[in-house]
C-alpha cells in the first residue's frame, strides 16, 4: 500500500478483555515504532522494531503490553487485561532504517476505548 | 529525561498573518528535531526535519530554526491559510537512542478565514 495502515480504526472493550491492534507498514520499511496518543497530548513511545527484533521496548508501560513483528513487515500490539487508562489512540510508524535522518511516516492510528 | 515544552498551547489568527510556533527541550544532546502536522482523526505528518548539525530547514512557506546550546526551535508560517489549521507538534531524538522521538504536547492552530 502507499501509506501505514492500522487496524481496526476503533476499538470499544470492556475492562479486563484482551485486545490486539496491527498495523501494516509501508512495503520495504525495515524500522517500526508504535506509539500511545492520549487526548490533548503528543504522542509517547510505546516500542520500536528492527525487522523482527524488538530494539526498544523502554515505553512499554507494563507487562500487559506485548508486541510482536514475526516477519519483519506486520506488528501486532496486543494488550491484557485492559484497563480504562489503557484508553488512548495508538499510533503506529514506519521508517526505511532506523538511521537520524529518517523520516517516520505514520499510520492514522487505532482508537481504543475500554469502558 | 528529556522533555519537551510547545507554548502555546493553542492559537488563533486571521488569514494571511506570518506567526511563529516555540519549541523547547531540555536535553541538548539531539540527534535531530521534527515538526509534525497532525489533523483530527489522522495520522502525523513530518513537515521539517533538522539535523543536529543544522541551524534550519524550510520548505515552503514553512521555517524551522534550532538552537542546541539554548534548547529551543521555532516553527514560522508565512501568510498563513485556513488550510494550514491543525495541531503542530515539536519531536526531538537523543543519543541515547536515535529511534526513539520525544513529543511536544502541540499547538493547536486555527486560521480564521
Amino acid at each position: 500500500g502507499a501509506g501505514v495502515s492500522q487496524t481496526p480504526s476503533n476499538k470499544v472493550t470492556e475492562k479486563g478483555k484482551y485486545v490486539e491492534l496491527r498495523c501494516d507498514p509501508i512495503s520495504g520499511h525495515t524500522a517500526l515504532y508504535w506509539y500511545r496518543q492520549s487526548l490533548g497530548q503528543g504522542p509517547e513511545f510505546l516500542i520500536y522494531f528492527q525487522g523482527t527484533g524488538a530494539a526498544d521496548d523502554s515505553g512499554l508501560p507494563n507487562d500487559r503490553f506485548f508486541a510482536v513483528r514475526p516477519e519483519g513487515s506486520v506488528s501486532t500490539l496486543k494488550i491484557q487485561r485492559t484497563e480504562r487508562g489503557d484508553s488512548a489512540v495508538y499510533l503506529c510508524a514506519s521508517s526505511l532504517t532506523s538511521g537520524e535522518t529518517d523520516t517516520q511516516y505514520f499510520g492514522p492510528g487505532t482508537r481504543l476505548t475500554v469502558l | 529525561k528529556q522533555e519537551v515544552t510547545q507554548i502555546p498551547a493553542a492559537l488563533s489568527v486571521p488569514e494571511g498573518e506570518n506567526l511563529v510556533l516555540n519549541c523547547s527541550f531540555t536535553d541538548s544532546a539531539i540527534y535531530n528535531l521534527q515538526w509534525f502536522r497532525q489533523d483530527p482523526g489522522k495520522g502525523l505528518t513530518s513537515l521539517l526535519l533538522i539535523q543536529s548539525s543544522q541551524r534550519e530547514q524550510t520548505s515552503g512557506r514553512l521555517n524551522a530554526s534550532l538552537d542546541k546550546s539554548s534548547g529551543r526551535s521555532t516553527l514560522y508560517i508565512a501568510a498563513s491559510q485556513p488550510g494550514d489549521s491543525a495541531t503542530y507538534l515539536c519531536a526531538v531524538s537523543g543519543y541515547s537512542s536515535a529511534s526513539k522521538i520525544i513529543f511536544g504536547s502541540g499547538t493547536r492552530l486555527s486560521i480564521r478565514p
